[in-house]
């Protein structure tokens, strides 16, 4: 099983949706949590930090269940723009460096 | 205006060969990662560092070196290049205690024939 798990999509939506995206993590020491979004053949760029409590940033909600070991990214009112990849990531300090990227989630927004 | 840079942006190369890629940036961070990025595999750690004069291996360092002479470098090298070692190769920097807020540079593509 990988570390950090995304559904490689793609989802495809229309402008003006709201699109939720998953991802699991399997080590529950993990303490810090974050999405990067990537544009197509672009390096990655830090989207947001993932927050106990939850937390939005204008359109983007980002939520995390210790619990069930999963941190989610909805994204509300869909443009255009926000196609891309969004990539996991999951940091846990046990030593040494253990930053994890997923794989990635493509979403393409359509007209 | 700080920034991160890498070169060449593309590169072919043979197998057997040796190869450099470089890595400067300009933010002073103390922090500096190595990354292949291949299909369905997500982002992977090659090396990272510290600081001047540390080095990691991260989780497939195998075939890869780097050193850190100075705070704005970290050259990766390819010792000898495998066809397995085609891929994009992404540089990227954080602050001190900040290792997840990466920023990352635009990439070198990399095919080895």
């Amino acid at each position: 099983r990988k570390e950090v798990e995304q559904d490689p999509g793609p989802f495809n939506v229309p402008e003006g949706a709201t699109v939720a995206f998953n991802c699991t993590y399997s080590n529950s020491a993990s303490q810090s949590f974050f999405w990067y979004r990537q544009d197509c053949r672009k390096e990655p760029k830090l989207l947001m930090s993932v927050y106990s409590s939850g937390n939005e940033d204008g359109r983007f909600t980002a939520q995390l269940n210790r619990a069930s070991q999963y941190i989610s990214l909805l994204i509300r009112d869909s443009k255009l723009s926000d196609s891309a990849t969004y990539l996991c990531v999951v940091n846990g300090n046990t030593g040494g460096f253990k930053t994890i990227f997923g794989a990635g989630t493509r979403l393409f927004v359509k007209a | 205006d700080a920034e991160i840079t890498q070169s060449p942006r593309h590169k072919i190369t043979e197998t057997g060969r040796q190869v450099t890629l470089a890595c400067h940036q300009t933010w002073n961070h103390n922090n500096m990662f190595w990354y292949r990025q291949d299909l369905g595999h997500g982002l992977r750690l090659i090396h990272y560092s510290y600081g001047v004069q540390d080095t990691n291996k991260g989780e497939v360092s195998d075939g890869y070196s780097v050193s850190r002479s100075n705070t704005e470098d970290l050259p990766l090298t390819l010792e000898s290049a495998a066809s397995s070692q085609t891929s994009v190769y992404f540089c990227a920097s954080s602050e001190r205690g900040q290792r997840e807020t990466q920023y990352f540079g635009p990439g070198t593509r990399l095919l080895v024939l």
